[in-house]
């Protein structure tokens, strides 16, 4: 089993509706993240995690929200879709003891807003 | 701040034919530095990474990356690519100052083997 699991994995939706993208994980990091990978662009940080109590916005936050439902858990939450926001999404995890903070992906979440 | 520039978006390659992918990056503190591949409708995988130590760093599937301080550089090297190393390649540094967790990508580098 992956390590790293995201649902849904692919997901269209329409204009100004609520959706959110689920990842899990198994390694027992303390840390998760949330980027977008748009073409040309590379990955852009979201939001990302220490813990369950510690929540922290990214390069690009706006439109989006996060949750930290357990250790093993991190939510991410589009209030009001909008097509720009039509991307592929990719969750994170790394332990952050050392291994210069080598992140560990899950297998990304194509969402198109229509 | 740190930076990560990939100095070309897309390479084309001939099968069996040695490759290079170029990375440049930016940072006032001491660094990390790694290479992700990206495979068609799949997730990022660690290739390589550079921590400390020998500057030549040897990853998954005859991949090769040095680190070169004074120029800023970590670039890919293979000396003989395969038609199943078409992918994204993305380099990615981190460091270990004040806010290292956060790990900053260059766009990436769209490698096509041609046979």
């Amino acid at each position: 089993d992956a390590d790293v699991t995201q649902t849904p994995r692919n997901r269209i939706t329409k204009t100004g509706k609520r959706i959110m993208l689920e990842c899990s994980q198994t390694k027992g990091h303390d840390r998760m993240y949330w980027y977008r990978q748009d073409p040309g662009l590379g990955l852009r940080l979201i939001y990302y995690s220490f813990d369950v109590k510690d929540i922290n916005k990214g390069e690009i936050s706006d439109g989006y929200s996060v949750s930290r439902q357990a250790q093993a858990k991190f939510s991410l939450s589009l209030e009001s879709a909008i097509p720009n926001q039509t991307a592929l999404y990719f969750c994170a995890t790394s332990d952050g003891t050392g291994g210069g903070n080598e992140q560990f992906f899950g297998p990304g979440t194509r969402l198109t807003v229509l | 701040a740190q930076s990560v520039t990939q100095l070309d978006s897309q390479v084309p390659v001939f099968e069996e034919a040695p490759v290079e992918l170029r990375c440049n990056y930016s940072s006032s503190v001491s660094v990390y530095l790694f290479w992700y591949v990206q495979y068609p409708n799949q997730g990022l995988q660690l290739l390589l990474k550079y921590l400390s130590g020998s500057t030549l760093v040897k990853g998954i599937n005859g991949f090769e990356a040095e680190f070169n301080k004074s120029q800023t550089s970590f670039h890919l090297r293979k000396p003989s690519v395969h038609i199943s190393d078409t992918a994204e390649y993305f380099c990615a540094v981190s460091h270990s100052g004040a806010g290292s967790y956060q790990l900053t990508f260059g766009k990436g580098t769209k490698l096509s083997v041609i046979p």
